[in-house]
């Protein structure tokens, strides 16, 4: 998974609550993305970095935030969860805009 | 809106057998392709890319071929092995400063024994 860890792996939660996914990579590339894999609509971009601190929104944001404060780390925040964000989110990387991303292993999410 | 797409959304091949899975795609403008593979429980995985100044592409049992004048890939795996059972996309990168990917919806390939 091209040095590109996820955690937790797997999570169950309760609407309302609010929820950290975690993205680390060893690569050391610049770009960072959250998408999240759903049937019928595939893999769909949240938001995205070009760089730490540097951040911005994908086609369906709402409901989500996203800090990079390290070159390593992007984390994706639940404000408060809701059952159509049961997902499987996927974190993934790239060296320069236009390039291959390559993809981490994924966190399962079940909102209850 | 600009899009790429798979024909199939199923395969089934012989183990042993060559596999073809093909994309269509709507932007003349596209110069970069990227297929991936995505096994049961995991993230996708980069097989092979192609750019637009190339018609083929080979790698490991793998080739991609790029028909510009048609806006057709294909990805061709020889001698299919019971590992390459799985879901394939194609994707294209956006030239915009996001660098979505736009994913074909996947095909599955089902390698028989």
């Amino acid at each position: 998974d091209a040095g590109i860890t996820q955690s937790p792996r797997h999570k169950v939660t309760e609407t309302g609550t609010p929820v950290t996914l975690r993205c680390h990579q060893t690569e050391n590339h610049r770009y960072m993305y959250w998408y999240r894999q759903d049937p019928g609509h595939g893999l769909r971009l949240i938001h995205y970095s070009y760089g730490v601190k540097d951040t911005d929104k994908g086609e369906v944001s709402d409901g989500y935030s996203v800090s990079r404060s390290k070159t390593e780390d992007f984390l994706l925040t639940l404000e408060s969860a809701t059952s159509s964000q049961t997902s499987v989110y996927f974190c993934a990387i790239s060296v320069r805009v236009g390039e291959t991303q390559y993809f981490g292993p994924g966190t399962r999410l079940l909102v209850l | 809106g600009e899009s790429v797409g798979l024909h199939l959304p199923t395969l089934s091949v012989q183990e042993g057998d060559n596999s073809i899975i093909n994309c269509a795609y709507s932007n003349s403008a596209s110069d970069y392709f990227i297929w991936y593979k995505q096994e049961s429980g995991k993230g996708p995985q980069f097989i092979i890319d192609i750019r637009s100044n190339m018609d083929k592409r080979q790698g490991q049992r793998v080739t991609v071929l790029l028909n510009k004048t048609v806006k057709h890939l294909s990805l061709q795996i020889a001698a299919t092995q019971p590992g390459d059972s799985a879901v394939y996309f194609c994707a294209e990168p956006a030239t915009g400063a996001n660098s979505k990917l736009t994913f074909g919806k996947g095909i599955t390939l089902s390698v028989r024994p």
